[in-house]
């Protein structure tokens, strides 16, 4: 079945400074991808979701590229700040295996002043 | 509202003993799922109601139970707690035509 593998772990990066958290996944029917947010505490919430087979998405202080032909994701926080800290997790939904989500172990990410 | 509850919060079990979570929503969503995230780990799909019919994952279909008497309240049963169960259980929900999963914020099931 799918596997889906997020590097790194944890990540401690000084306010104002980019981030960036990446999912490598193995199945190659996989067709979304989502980036969960969550805080401490919190729910996990969906902060965006790609579907094309080269995309870059846009948000507020991030940016999402996928890449289906290296089967990568990337999350790219730009110019951090401490609203970020949180644990960030990617999740790849595959056709092959009933439309459900796979997670990655999830990024820690810790934004310091 | 997107919205998705769980109670309890907290739940402390004792080995051996059965264990009932629960989840409500109240977007009319048809999926519900379960999720078990242990520290370090990536959440594990445990199983999901579409509509009325349940899936249990291959893995797990032994140790956990769900039931839904209506569209809006999933339950999660384990009919005898082990010192594995220890974890993070997530419910999600979603509806059929959409693909994002909302989550509630867990409920931390210690068992002792």
């Amino acid at each position: 079945g799918e596997q889906v593998e997020q590097r790194p772990p944890h990540l401690s990066v000084r306010e104002g400074d980019s981030a960036v958290i990446t999912c490598t996944y193995t199945d190659p029917n996989s067709y979304y991808f989502f980036w969960y947010k969550q805080e401490p505490g919190a729910s996990l919430q969906l902060l965006m979701k790609v579907f094309s087979s080269t995309e870059i998405n846009e948000g507020q202080g991030f940016t999402v590229l996928l890449n289906k032909k290296d089967k990568r994701l990337s999350l790219n926080l730009t110019a951090a700040h401490p609203g970020d800290s949180a644990a960030y997790f990617c999740a790849v939904r595959t056709n092959s295996a009933g439309n459900k989500l796979t997670f990655g172990i999830g990024t820690r990410v810790l934004v310091r002043p | 509202d997107t919205t998705v509850k769980q109670n309890p919060r907290y739940k402390l079990a004792r080995v051996g003993k059965p264990v009932n979570l629960i989840c409500s929503q109240t977007m009319n969503h048809d999926t519900m799922y379960w999720y078990q995230k242990k520290p370090n780990q990536a959440p594990k799909l445990l199983l999901f109601y579409y509509d009325k019919i349940l899936n249990r994952e291959a893995d797990t279909f032994e140790k956990f139970q769900s039931s839904r008497p209506n569209n809006s309240f999933c339950s999660l049963y384990i009919g005898s707690a082990g010192l594995e169960y220890s974890a993070m259980y997530l419910c999600a929900s979603s509806s059929g035509g959409a693909l994002e999963q909302y989550f509630g914020p867990g409920t931390r099931l210690t068992v002792l």
